[in-house]
């Protein structure tokens, strides 16, 4: 059972436009979630989080919105840039879960020149 | 700073065989989480060492275990290895307390033949 779900395995846009990347969850206990970025044979980068007291967070070019009520969040990207192009996982964690981050599938984002 | 060094970037390993895989956290962190992941299952938590002790443990059988030292650098052996623990093998560090953030290593590959 996937309590945290990337329904788009890919998505390609072009560059300088908006990229939304999203992420359902189903486990109303997690508390905090955050957005990791992979390149091939490296290991994610985080690159935003948000905790379950706000509904928005904003790091330069990336924001992370959360709908507790939808247990729905997105991240933005503006504008979009070629070296965006990798894949995102999105992740989740519950009060007193040490360590386990659970993640989704991720999902291919490719940033069109 | 350096960042999460995990050794060595690849291995191949027969069928039947143990290994052990190296992780050495960011200076300070005194939590290591390691995290399989693999095209079908993508990232899975299976364990989170902080100062010594074991303090969570995810869904995988008993031939994957680990140890932490005391200077935080921690180890992780799988034994008896099947064609299906081919996977990319990452460890994360954190300071271990409150709510933290999580960085990865670039991964061990590890190839069961």
């Amino acid at each position: 059972d996937q309590q945290v779900k990337q329904n788009s395995p890919s998505l390609s846009v072009q560059e300088g436009r908006i990229s939304i990347l999203n992420c359902d969850y189903t486990n109303s206990m997690f508390d905090y979630f955050l957005w990791y970025k992979k390149y091939p044979a490296e290991g994610p980068t985080f690159l935003i989080s948000i905790s379950s007291i706000k509904d928005k967070n904003e790091d330069g070019r990336f924001t992370v919105f959360l709908n507790k009520s939808a247990k729905h969040l997105s991240l933005h990207i503006v504008p979009s840039q070629p070296g965006d192009s990798a894949v995102y996982f999105c992740a989740a964690s519950a009060p007193g879960s040490q360590g386990n981050l659970i993640f989704g599938k991720g999902t291919k984002l490719s940033v069109k020149p | 700073k350096a960042g999460v060094t995990q050794t060595p970037r690849y291995l191949i390993k027969t069928r039947g065989q143990q290994v052990t895989l190296s992780c050495s956290p960011i200076s300070g962190h005194r939590s290591v989480s390691w995290y399989q992941q693999t095209p079908g299952q993508g990232l899975q938590f299976l364990f989170e060492y902080f100062s010594e002790t074991q303090r969570n443990k995810g869904n995988f059988p008993g031939r994957f275990s680990g140890r932490q030292f005391s200077n935080s650098r921690s180890e992780m052996n799988v034994s008896t290895l099947e064609l299906g623990d081919s996977a990319l093998y990452l460890c994360a560090s954190s300071t271990g307390q409150g709510f933290y953030g999580y960085t990865f290593g670039s991964g061990t590959r590890l190839t069961v033949v």
